[in-house]
């Protein structure tokens, strides 16, 4: 089992639909990046989140300690946010500390 | 205020050939990652730096690849010889001490 998974991976949608994509992480964690990667692009850190919500513009993100997962909210979509979104979580122990761990990411396609 | 540089934006070699891939963080970040990323799957870390010191290589793959970071600033990551199996995006990041993350552009090698 990866230590950090994501789902769905693949997610089409039409303009204007609503997204959500979510992250389970089974390790300790210090915060957990959101990002974001266009095809043929670099990565793009959309959210860093220890506790709670972040929004910016039409992105949400928040995060559930205690359960161990986050999603990411896109509302009102648009083809632009056509991406691959990364969850990944900075780990708190042992020698690997401060090391990322990177989910699979999600394929997100919003069609116009 | 750049963001992390990297170059050479593409490479492409012969087999058992040398490479060597070249970042600059953003200033004042004292941890610098390398990572590697297969086409469609998450980045997979190779090093990690701390200042100069690099505190996991655990993942990297001592027998044809190093890397160096002597001032603690800038970074090159080097493969030698190359394998066709090392065709892939060799990614630098750099994150400040607030743990935000940037990363560069990549760096796309194909071996053939």
């Amino acid at each position: 089992k990866n230590e950090v998974e994501q789902s769905p991976q693949n997610l089409t949608a039409q303009e204007g639909e609503f997204i959500t994509i979510n992250c389970s992480y089974s390790v300790g964690i210090s915060a957990l990046h959101w990002l974001q990667q266009h095809p043929g692009g670099g990565i793009v850190s959309l959210f860093m989140l220890s506790s709670g919500k972040k929004k910016h513009g039409r992105l949400i993100a928040t995060i559930n300690i205690q359960e161990k997962h986050s999603s990411l909210h896109i509302t009102a979509s648009h083809p632009r946010d056509s991406a691959v979104y990364i969850c990944a979580v900075v780990t708190n122990y042992g020698g690997s500390q401060g090391n990322l761990i990177f989910g699979k990411g999600t394929k997100l396609s919003v069609k116009p | 205020e750049a963001g992390v540089v990297q170059s050479p934006r593409y490479k492409i070699i012969e087999k058992k050939q040398p490479v060597a891939f070249w970042c600059n963080p953003i200033s004042g970040h004292n941890t610098l990652y390398w990572y590697l990323q297969n086409l469609g799957q998450g980045p997979e870390l190779l090093i990690r730096y701390e200042n100069e010191e690099a505190v996991d290589d655990s993942q990297l793959p001592k027998d044809r690849f190093s890397a160096e970071r002597l001032k603690g600033v800038d970074s090159t990551l080097k493969i030698q010889p190359a394998e066709l199996g090392d065709s892939a995006v060799y990614l630098c990041a750099s994150s400040s001490i607030t743990g935000e993350l940037f990363f560069g552009e990549g760096s796309r090698l194909t071996v053939l």
